[in-house]
């Protein structure tokens, strides 16, 4: 059965790294989507991309946040400068009709 | 108020028992409605998936929407062992960002 896949599954980084989360969506699919986990919070909706551009993005999605789709099945999700507060989950998402989810990328920032 | 409202428990039931999980919504342009199943630091895992007011069955599954009242549940029958997780309700819009509740985490007592 097709499923969306992300690497890595963990990553460490120091706070004011750059890293790249990266996701391979379900391959007929054509939205794609990010969002976070807190860790005992909600899943927060970050950003949907369709038509190679941004189609929705929420307020947590500030300047320091970029989706790219370099080539026809990669889904990437940069955070330029990592702060704490971004140490979550982060969940790739993809859909023609209902969202399917990834499992995910535990992002920690010391 | 909450655009999504869900109970996080914990709720605690024995084997075999039927379990109610429920999530209310304010926003009546949403369209559909999703249930999601998540073990602990995994991915969301579609479980149901639903337009329409009224009741949609998969095995012990059964999915409920009553749009008038802006209510959602999710039933499960002769509850397993295994159905011990965090159960998310969704809600969406077309294309647009799934809203999710806070998940409800349920314990299965064998």
């Amino acid at each position: 059965e097709p499923e969306v896949t992300q690497t890595p599954s963990h990553q460490v980084t120091q706070m004011g790294q750059e890293v790249i989360l990266r996701c391979v969506p379900i391959s007929n699919h054509l939205y794609f989507y990010w969002y976070r986990q807190i860790l005992g919070q909600k899943v927060e909706f970050l950003v949907s991309f369709y038509n190679n551009e941004i189609s929705e993005k929420s307020e947590i999605f500030d300047d320091q946040f970029s989706v790219e789709r370099p080539d026809g099945s990669n889904f990437t999700l940069k955070i330029r400068s990592t702060k704490l507060e971004d140490s979550a989950m982060y969940f790739c998402a993809s859909r023609v009709g209902e969202q399917f989810f990834g499992p995910g990328t535990r992002l920690t920032v010391l | 108020q909450k655009e999504v409202e869900q109970d996080p428990g914990p709720l605690s039931v024995p084997e075999g028992a039927i379990v109610s999980l429920n999530c209310t919504y304010s926003n009546s342009a949403f369209q559909y409605f999703m249930w999601y199943r998540q073990y602990s630091r995994k991915g969301p895992e579609l479980l149901m998936y639903t337009y329409s007011s009224g009741n949609k069955e998969d095995g012990r599954f059964t999915a409920q929407v009553d749009k008038s009242s802006k209510y959602i549940s999710l039933f499960i029958r002769d509850s397993q062992p295994s159905d011990s997780a965090t159960y998310l309700c969704a809600i969406g819009r077309g294309a647009q960002k799934l809203v999710f509740g806070q998940g409800t985490r349920l314990t299965i007592n064998p």
